[in-house]
């Protein structure tokens, strides 16, 4: 079945970086675009950007651009974000969703890396 | 960026009861709207894209209907297992943005 499965939970001191990796399995990787979405605590869904994998395209909002990079690597079928220069509001449950195009509903999502920030 | 704002934000419900939950644009979407549940903890699970169509496997007693800045998720006989948290995504622009969610909690 299609599934994702991302890293285990980070612990990061503010001004850091943070590495989160979604494992794809059950599907031709190339074929979907992969998407960050975080939550922060109590808090609602932020879209942080998408990854083409089959052609290393990346998309993110404004608010991210310079601070989140996507990467994938196709040999293994997993993608990455990083995310640079952490703040405590950073602290969120991090997913990586698929989806068939870049702007299209997500399914399945990721089990979810919890990130948090704190000195 | 387009604005969805859900409402209400919590509701209270009983098992059986029909509850609708409404999400609505700031700006026009077409009918590029997606409904999720998420339960506490975990990742939140696609029900209705295409603001009516039932993704697979889903129980038919959820439903979606509306188009252009007003849509409404319902639920027409409460199971246990649908208390939940629920969002709203729409994807007719970028950046895709989502409702700030709807509780539904055991009356």
């Amino acid at each position: 079945q299609v599934q994702l499965v991302q890293s285990g939970a980070e612990m990061k001191k503010p001004g850091a970086s943070v590495k989160v990796t979604c494992k794809a399995s059950g599907y031709t990787f190339t074929d979907y675009y992969i998407h960050w979405v975080r939550q922060a605590p109590g808090q609602g869904l932020e879209w942080l950007g998408w990854i083409n994998p089959h052609s290393g395209t990346t998309k993110s909002p404004q608010k991210f651009q310079g601070r989140v990079t996507m990467t994938r690597d196709t040999s293994i079928s997993t993608a990455s974000m990083e995310l640079r220069r952490l703040r405590s509001d950073d602290t969120a449950l991090y997913f990586c969703a698929r989806s068939l195009t870049g702007l299209l509903w997500f399914d399945p999502w990721g089990q979810g890396t919890l990130v948090t920030v704190s000195s | 960026d387009i604005q969805l704002t859900q409402s209400p934000s919590f509701l209270s419900a009983s098992v059986g009861d029909r509850v609708t939950i409404t999400c609505r644009a700031s700006q026009g979407i077409n009918s590029y709207l997606a409904w999720y549940q998420q339960k506490p903890g975990k990742a939140p699970k696609l029900l209705i894209y295409a603001a009516s169509t039932l993704e697979s496997g889903v129980p038919s007693r959820f439903s979606g209907s509306g188009s252009g800045t007003e849509f409404t998720l319902t639920i027409s006989s409460l199971q246990p297992e649908d208390f939940a948290s629920y969002f709203c995504q729409q994807v007719n622009s970028y950046p895709s943005t989502f409702g700030q969610g709807t509780k539904l909690e055991i009356k």
